[in-house]
C-alpha cells in the first residue's frame, strides 16, 4: 500500500532553520500536507501544498515538492522554543480514496538553547 | 468556537470491560474518522464516516465499532478491550478533506 516516511528526531539549536523531510509513495497524490502537534494535544494543519506547485512560502514556513523524487520538505526559519513539537507529514490522492489521508509516523523536533 | 471535542481525555481500564470515547463537532463537518496514534507508527486510521449512517472500515478497525446516528457525534466502541488497543487515539472531522480539525486526544490504557 502507499507510505509515508519521515525520520524520527531531529534537534536544532535555537535561532537556526529547522529542515524537516518525508518521503511519499504515490506519485498521483494531490495534496500534501504539514500537521504540527504540541504536548497533549491534537494535530493542527500548519500547511498544505498542491501537486501541480514546487514552493509554498507562508511567515517563518516554506515547504519545497520535488514530485520527481517523491520528496517534500517543512524549513521553519529562526527556530523558536515554542516551535517544539511532533511534525507529521501526510498525504491524499482523491482519485485512489476521496476519504483517506496517509500520516507519516512523525518528526519530533526538539530545541536547543 | 469551532471544536472538536473528544471524552474522557485518559481512560484506565480491564480487559474485556466495554467502552465508549465520544466525539462531537460543532462545524457541521460530513466527514468524521478516528485514529489511533502508538510510537514510532504515527496516526493510523480505524473507522471513518463520510456522513450520517455511512460509515467505513480504516485500515485498523479489529476490535472497534462506530456509530453515526447523528451529524455532529462520532462515538468509538470497544466492545471487549484488550491491551493491545492500549493507545491515543483521535477523533477528527473535516468538511472537504483539505483541513481536518483534530480533538485533544484519548489516552486509553487496558490492563
Amino acid at each position: 500500500g502507499e507510505d509515508v516516511e519521515q525520520s524520527l528526531f531531529l534537534s536544532v539549536r535555537e535561532g537556526d532553520s529547522s529542515v524537516i523531510n518525508c518521503t511519499y509513495t504515490d506519485s498521483s497524490s494531490t495534496y500534501l500536507y504539514w500537521y504540527k502537534q504540541e504536548p497533549g494535544a491534537g494535530l493542527q494543519l500548519l500547511t498544505y501544498i498542491f501537486s501541480n506547485m514546487d514552493m509554498k512560502q507562508d511567515q517563518r514556513l516554506t515547504v519545497l515538492l520535488n514530485k520527481k523524487d517523491k520528496h517534500l520538505s517543512l524549513r521553519i526559519a529562526d527556530t523558536q522554543t515554542g516551535d517544539s513539537a511532533i511534525y507529521f507529514c501526510a498525504e491524499r490522492n482523491p482519485q485512489r480514496s476521496a476519504s483517506k489521508i496517509i500520516f507519516g509516523s512523525g518528526t519530533r523536533l526538539s530545541i536547543r538553547p | 468556537e469551532a471544536q472538536v471535542t473528544q471524552n474522557p481525555r485518559y481512560l484506565i481500564t480491564v480487559t474485556g470491560k466495554k467502552l465508549t470515547v465520544t466525539c462531537s463537532q460543532n462545524m457541521n463537518h460530513e466527514y468524521m474518522s478516528w485514529y489511533r496514534q502508538d510510537p514510532g507508527l504515527g496516526l493510523r486510521q480505524i473507522y471513518y464516516s463520510m456522513n450520517v449512517e455511512v460509515t467505513d472500515k480504516g485500515d485498523v478497525p479489529e476490535g472497534y465499532k462506530v456509530s453515526r446516528k447523528e451529524k455532529r457525534n462520532f462515538p468509538l466502541i470497544l466492545e471487549s478491550p484488550s491491551p493491545n488497543q492500549t493507545s491515543l487515539y483521535f477523533c477528527a472531522s473535516s468538511s472537504g478533506l483539505e483541513k481536518l480539525f483534530f480533538g485533544s486526544g484519548t489516552q486509553l490504557s487496558v490492563l
